[in-house]
């Protein structure tokens, strides 16, 4: 089946840096991602959508700004939290659709990110 | 809005059945999904269903019926290693670059 890659699987870092997160499509091209976030005991919430070659398009109350979305080929897109916060301290997920298998397929998510702000 | 509820917690016996209900309301329809995520890690696709009747899949059969806006996960011959959170999503649309609408999950806790 179809497989995500997200790198890195966890990450700590100082208030104010910025943190990259890659999110890669191993076996299929995926013109779209998606990239969420999960708080303790929440549902995941979907924050942007990652479009290959164009912007990204952001959820309502999410800071474009912030989260800079880069989607530069058919297989990779990247989440860069920017001036991190504690409050940025959650964990991120990516997934895509593998739409060469057919239109009602399932997406697969990528391992996730858990990120704390120091 | 959307809208989709599904209780926060249940708790069942090991060997025994659970049902996980979803109810949802959307702007748009286009498959409901269930996912099973263990703390820390990615969801994983359990089933998938667009049609209203009962889809099964081994252990896991999940239920539809668009006009009531409901679904249902059923986990039989329950294992310990079942204890999961189930979410259940919902796609509005029919394209690529659709996301999955998530409720809140259900926390499964399975107890010997």
């Amino acid at each position: 089946g179809a497989v995500v890659s997200q790198h890195p699987s966890r990450v700590i870092c100082k208030s104010g840096t910025s943190v990259k997160i890659e999110c890669r499509s191993l076996d299929f091209q995926a013109t779209t991602m998606f990239w969420y976030r999960q708080f303790p005991k929440q549902s995941l919430m979907l924050m942007a959508t990652s479009n290959e070659g164009s912007k990204a398009t952001y959820e309502q109350g999410v800071e474009k700004d912030k989260f800079l979305i880069n989607h530069a080929s058919l297989t990779l897109s990247t989440l860069t939290v920017t001036s991190a916060h504690p409050e940025d301290s959650s964990f991120y997920i990516c997934s895509a659709r593998d739409l060469g298998t057919g239109p009602n397929t399932e997406a697969f998510f990528g391992q996730g990110t858990r990120l704390t702000v120091v | 809005g959307q809208n989709i509820d599904q209780p926060t917690e249940m708790t069942a016996t090991e060997g025994a059945i659970v049902q996980i209900n979803c109810t949802y309301q959307t702007s748009g329809f286009n498959g409901l999904f269930w996912y099973q995520q263990h703390a820390g890690e990615a969801p994983t696709f359990l089933s998938y269903n667009v049609l209203d009747g009962l889809e099964e899949k081994g252990r896991f059969s999940s239920f539809l019926s668009r006009s009531k806006g409901y679904s249902y996960l059923l986990l039989k011959e329950l294992q310990m290693k079942d204890s999961a959170s189930y979410l259940c999503a919902v796609r509005l649309w029919n394209s690529g670059n659709t996301p999955l609408v998530f409720g809140k999950g259900t926390r499964l806790s399975v107890i010997a």
